[in-house]
């Protein structure tokens, strides 16, 4: 079944608002990651959180896990507008299945 | 900072034509991925690969699809008989764990016409 699906598909804040995106997913996971596409370019990771983790920060990042209700968050704070891109979450089902399930991503636009 | 590289960019290739595509992983990683994005839609996993054999599949990895790692440092994806449908961007990655952490390449968008 396929993992990881973000909401909203695109969200457009002025400089300096946070960008808040979410993301769903369908079966147990050990691991959770928030990549970053920006157009045309190959993904960067930002985030991982394990299953056993709520909430993680990394930076101007902001994670957060519910494992019950099967979700995650992504919180960018104080947007710049080089946050300009794509992102997507993916998940990992177990520590011995090296296949991550991307989501279709969240299209962030920053305004200066 | 290391990266991944791939090589070609881009390649057009004719219908029923063999491509390989290439990658270079970091270089003290151990895991090796493909996977592929067609315009506008998801990130798709190919294949995994470790210790010189490949780890897991999916489904859209058939007889016409191969993966190897000819020496030290190249991994290479091979499309025996490319189909119009397997235009899309390409992209390797590795880790230095399974499945956490991947670094991707840029990609080659593969054109088949």
């Amino acid at each position: 079944s396929q993992q990881g699906e973000e909401d909203p598909q695109a969200l457009s804040i002025q400089e300096g608002e946070n960008a808040t995106m979410n993301c769903s997913y369908k079966t147990s996971i050990n691991n959770l990651q928030w990549y970053r596409q920006n157009s045309g370019r190959g993904l960067v990771h930002l985030i991982l959180i394990r299953s056993n983790e709520r909430e993680k920060h990394s930076g101007r990042l902001r994670v957060t896990l519910d494992t019950s209700k099967k979700s995650s968050s992504l919180l960018i704070t104080a947007s710049r507008a080089a946050d300009t891109a794509s992102y997507f979450c993916a998940t990992g089902v177990s520590s011995n299945d090296y296949k991550l399930s991307f989501g279709a991503g969240t299209t962030v636009t920053v305004r200066a | 900072e290391p990266e991944v590289t791939q090589t070609p960019s881009h390649q057009v290739t004719q219908m029923g034509q063999e491509v390989i595509l290439r990658c270079v992983p970091i270089s003290n990683h151990l895991y090796f991925y493909w996977y592929r994005q067609i315009l506008g839609q998801k990130v798709e996993f190919l294949v995994s690969f470790y210790n010189n054999e490949i780890s897991e599949k999916s489904e859209i990895f058939d007889d016409q699809f191969s993966v190897e790692r000819p020496d030290g440092s190249n991994f290479t994806l091979k499309i025996r008989s490319t189909k119009l449908e397997d235009s899309a961007m390409y992209f390797c990655a590795s880790s230095v764990r399974g499945g956490e952490k991947l670094f991707f390449g840029s990609g080659t968008q593969l054109s088949v016409l």
